[in-house]
């Protein structure tokens, strides 16, 4: 089953606003992803944290690796409506080729 | 190049019946994933793959759940005597490294199963 929890479970904000949503999880990762569903489609993914502390950004997506490597979260600076969608965290392991354990994601919306 | 492409994209089946869903990865990938999504929650993993070879398949509900990648590229997910807990999106995903590598997963857009 899954292992991991994820904040907010939806948000409703307007374009320009700053998103950030967060995972924790009761076991440690070595791999943190955050991946975006759109409607009829499969994940995407947005951004990879390797390293405990690591802190990557992706335009206006940026992503942080807890130090207890047991936490990740993303933020979205200057929302646009194309931001909507639902977006999930995941974390890899070693092991069964390091399939992605999700989270039950954040759906957001974004009003123009 | 093509994506992960998976068809039906949409299944109907009644209860009791068999499905098979198909995966076809992205063209030399060597690891294979099935993931099953219920309504309103993240991907659960179901399967593993690495070439032909399944070497992680305790994500499978019950041994009504059978998947098999024979010649280590398209891979088939069976579901035997349906029940409607099955509905979900089955999702495929496909990355290039070997088993021990955090390679990108690649999804494709799933198949919708809905059991009546």
């Amino acid at each position: 089953g899954q292992q991991l929890n994820q904040s907010p479970q939806s948000m409703f904000i307007q374009e320009g606003e700053d998103v950030s949503m967060n995972c924790t999880s009761s076991s440690i990762f070595n791999t943190w992803l955050w991946y975006k569903q759109e409607p009829g489609e499969g994940p995407v993914l947005l951004i990879a944290l390797y390293k405990a502390g690591e802190l990557t950004s992706n335009g206006r997506l940026t992503a942080q690796f807890g130090i207890t490597r047991k936490d990740s979260f993303l933020n979205i600076s200057a929302s646009i409506p194309s931001d909507v969608g639902i977006y999930f965290c995941a974390g890899q392991k070693q092991g069964s080729g390091y399939a992605l354990n999700f989270g039950k994601g954040t759906s957001l919306l974004v009003t123009p | 190049g093509a994506g992960v492409s998976q068809s039906p994209r949409y299944k109907v089946a009644k209860r009791g019946q068999d499905v098979a869903l198909r995966c076809d990865p992205i063209s030399g990938h060597v690891s294979l994933f099935w993931y099953q999504q219920a309504l309103g929650q993240g991907p659960e993993f179901l399967t593993y793959f690495q070439n032909e070879a399944q070497l992680d398949k305790s994500g499978l509900p019950s041994d009504r759940f059978f998947a098999e990648r024979p010649e280590g590229s398209v891979s088939t997910l069976k579901i035997q005597r349906t029940q409607q807990e099955d509905s979900a999106v089955y999702l495929c995903a496909s990355s290039f490294g070997l088993a021990g590598d955090a390679d990108t997963q690649y999804f494709g857009p799933g198949t919708r199963l809905t059991v009546l």
